[in-house]
């Protein structure tokens, strides 16, 4: 079956930075997504992945390893506003995104 | 540009009524639509997809019969819950596509409550 883990709730210093890990394991790969998501609101675009490597944009970074179904989100400099939800999605060979139930972060001044 | 809008955003019916939820694409044409369903801390459940003109596809376990999608041009779909349920609350949020598959936008999400 189609699988993406990744840890429930994370806790971080305002300032500081934080890594949110993702495996995956999909029929078929055709890209990675980071969304933010508020309570009560829709998720927003984050980044989105396919080839392996770093890419940065701005605070967020994010990472993808397809050999190990890996990736990660880096945030830094937190600031009070990234308290929320990520949500890992993978694409798969049907071009449906599979979503993994999302990373509470909290952020703590 | 690529906004999405859902209408209602909060909605409580009572149960055994019916909801209508509407999604709009308001700058592009959305050839196909996409509705979800997230209970609290979980993650998106894709309901159905669905494409202009053409009939929704319901993903294993949905009711196609209970949960009706309308996708009757390339800016408007509705998800209508039928003989809603209290177990049917939860927040529906919707997405849409152009061509490209890649691009999904999503609307600001839909909390219903049945009681």
């Amino acid at each position: 079956g189609q699988n993406i883990d990744q840890p429930t709730e994370m806790t971080a210093t305002e300032g500081a930075i934080v890594q949110i890990n993702c495996t995956y394991q999909t029929s078929g790969f055709n890209g990675l997504f980071w969304y933010q998501q508020h309570a009560g609101e829709a998720p927003t675009f984050l980044s989105y992945n396919v080839l392996d490597g770093l890419e940065e944009k701005g605070r967020f970074s994010s990472f993808l390893s397809r050999s190990k179904g890996y990736s990660y989100l880096l945030l830094k400099e937190l600031q009070m506003k990234d308290s929320a939800s990520y949500l890992c999605a993978v694409m798969d060979s049907n071009y449906q995104l599979i979503w993994g139930a999302g990373t509470k972060l909290i952020i703590k001044p | 540009g690529a906004v999405v809008s859902q209408h209602p955003s909060r909605v409580i019916c009572k149960s055994g009524t019916s909801v209508k939820i509407e999604c709009r694409s308001l700058d592009f044409q959305a050839t196909t639509m996409f509705w979800y369903r997230q209970f609290p801390k979980k993650s998106l459940m894709l309901m159905a997809t669905s494409n202009e003109g053409s009939k929704a596809t319901y993903e294993q376990g949905v009711e196609k019969d209970k949960f009706l999608i309308n996708h009757a041009s390339l800016t408007l779909s509705t998800l209508t819950v039928t003989s809603a349920h209290p177990e049917d609350s939860s927040f529906y949020i919707c997405s849409a596509s152009s061509r490209d598959p890649y691009e999904q936008y999503f609307g600001p999400g839909t909390r219903l409550t049945v009681t």
